[in-house]
């Protein structure tokens, strides 16, 4: 079983809105990503949570939140955000092995629009 | 740095012909992997298949094979008897093996099958 889930499928938010994003998987693996993705453009990562601990953050702006409660679930807080904010949001889970990580299986997305 | 080229943004072919991909990759590491993803109109990126630089047969998975020239950088995607639900992006996708979570893409081909 390859699968990640991603909650919501669709979000539309204000600026002032606080609303969180949730992805899961039960593949057992200990790396887990969020990306963000424009139309028409390939996925650019923001962060990357091993073994529940932040590794990567790709200079995301702090109204970006994410959060990693347990190996099996990884959250994206979002608090004001921008129109240009408007994208789709992917996450993905690899194994981890320590010393390397393996292919990433990515989750179906949520799209979200900032009003 | 890597960087992953894909020099052919749209492409289109008729049902049941065959089509090939273009990639091509600059690293100067010698252990890493490479992969093509699809995204459908649906949005979720799916692994197509997966290839290890250390090894030199090439990656097959059913109608999708991979033509992988080290020496040259070069990752190409082969699709046989093209079905109407190969149309999509394709990205193609680049993560050294150790020590880097980090995939890079490719811009993407946008794959179209005609029926």
């Amino acid at each position: 079983d390859t699968e990640v889930t991603q909650t919501p499928k669709h979000l539309v938010m204000g600026m002032t809105n606080k609303k969180s994003l949730k992805c899961e998987q039960h593949m057992g693996h200990r790396a887990m990503y969020w990306y963000k993705q424009k139309a028409k453009k390939p996925p650019e990562l923001m962060f990357v949570y091993s073994y529940e601990k932040l590794s990567i953050n790709e200079s995301v702006p702090s109204r970006f939140s994410p959060e990693c409660p347990n190996s099996s679930l990884l959250n994206l807080h979002l608090h004001a955000l921008q129109p240009e904010d408007s994208a789709l949001y992917l996450c993905a889970s690899s194994q981890d092995e320590g010393t390397h990580t393996d292919t990433q299986y990515f989750g179906p997305g949520t799209r979200l629009t900032v009003l | 740095a890597q960087t992953v080229t894909q020099s052919q943004p749209e492409m289109s072919v008729q049902e049941a012909e065959t089509v090939t991909l273009s990639c091509t990759y600059d690293t100067s590491e010698s252990n890493y992997y490479l992969f093509w993803y699809k995204q459908p109109p649906s949005r979720q990126m799916i692994l197509v298949i997966r290839q290890e630089a250390y090894k030199q047969q090439n990656a097959t998975e059913n109608r999708f094979s991979v033509n992988f020239q080290k020496a040259a950088k070069s990752f190409s995607l082969k699709i046989s008897d093209s079905q109407l639900g190969d149309t999509a992006m394709y990205f193609c996708a680049f993560m050294i093996s150790f020590g880097n979570e980090k995939l890079t893409f490719g811009t993407g081909t946008r794959l179209t099958i005609i029926p």
